[in-house]
């Protein structure tokens, strides 16, 4: 079975810095891009970015260019998303995707990140 | 690169057909063959419907089917049941970014 498993969810003060996972299993990991999917509390998804895990290439969203970093391991099939330094703003649901024929066919059950002070 | 543009809400009764609109630029759905629709139940996981304008993948419904007219694409649901209350939201492939998700439908059965 084809799966993405996340790192659960996170409470951190803003300022602090974070890195949530995504850990696929069940295909070849290493030849997929891996997508990340921002959604805000009661609000629309919103597409961030994409990680090539053979080769740690990315492509972001412009409007959250510098605010997050994309990376992989593929020696343990697992792709992260991190912050440096949160923001209340970044309190929302995270979702992973692969992408399958320029779709995300199948997605993480999402990590919550709450940034509160 | 904006969202593209669906319609806030879209609501029908159980048995009837309903079509959600899609509306980008030519940059985006206008320009290529990457149109995907997603479901998403309340708390949980957005689950792929629709890929390639057209294709469902295996276990989506017959009744769910997907079209595409200049920069325009649509979902249609054709015999609306209770199960399909939910949010609906599009994607395409673009020319520069590359993703952009659609603002979103939520879909009331009545």
């Amino acid at each position: 079975e084809v799966q993405l498993v996340q790192s659960g969810a996170e409470v951190k003060k803003p300022g602090e810095s974070l890195k949530i996972s995504c850990k696929g299993s069940g295909y070849s990991f290493s030849n997929s891009w891996i997508g990340w999917v921002r959604q805000m509390p009661g609000k629309g998804l919103e597409w961030m970015g994409l990680v090539y895990p053979s080769d740690s290439d990315t492509r972001y969203s412009p409007s959250l260019q510098g605010q997050v970093t994309l990376s992989a391991d593929e020696s343990i099939n697992t792709v992260y998303l991190q912050w440096s330094s949160l923001k209340a703003s970044d309190t929302a649901m995270y979702y992973c995707g692969r992408i399958f024929h320029r779709s995300f066919d199948v997605w993480g059950q999402g990590t919550m990140v709450t940034v509160s002070s | 690169q904006s969202a593209l543009t669906q319609p806030a809400s879209v609501s029908g009764s159980p048995g009837q057909s309903i079509t959600i609109s899609c509306t980008g630029t030519s940059s985006d759905v206008g320009g290529y063959n990457y149109v995907s629709w997603y479901q998403q139940f309340p708390g949980k996981a957005p689950k792929l419907i629709i890929y390639e304008v057209t294709n469902r993948p295996s276990g989506v419904p017959d009744r769910f089917s997907g079209s595409k007219s200049g920069n325009t694409a649509s979902l249609t649901i054709s015999g609306l049941q209770a199960e399909d209350e939910a949010d609906y939201y599009c994607t395409s492939y673009t020319r520069t970014i590359p993703y952009v998700f659609g603002s979103g439908t939520k879909v009331t059965v009545l």
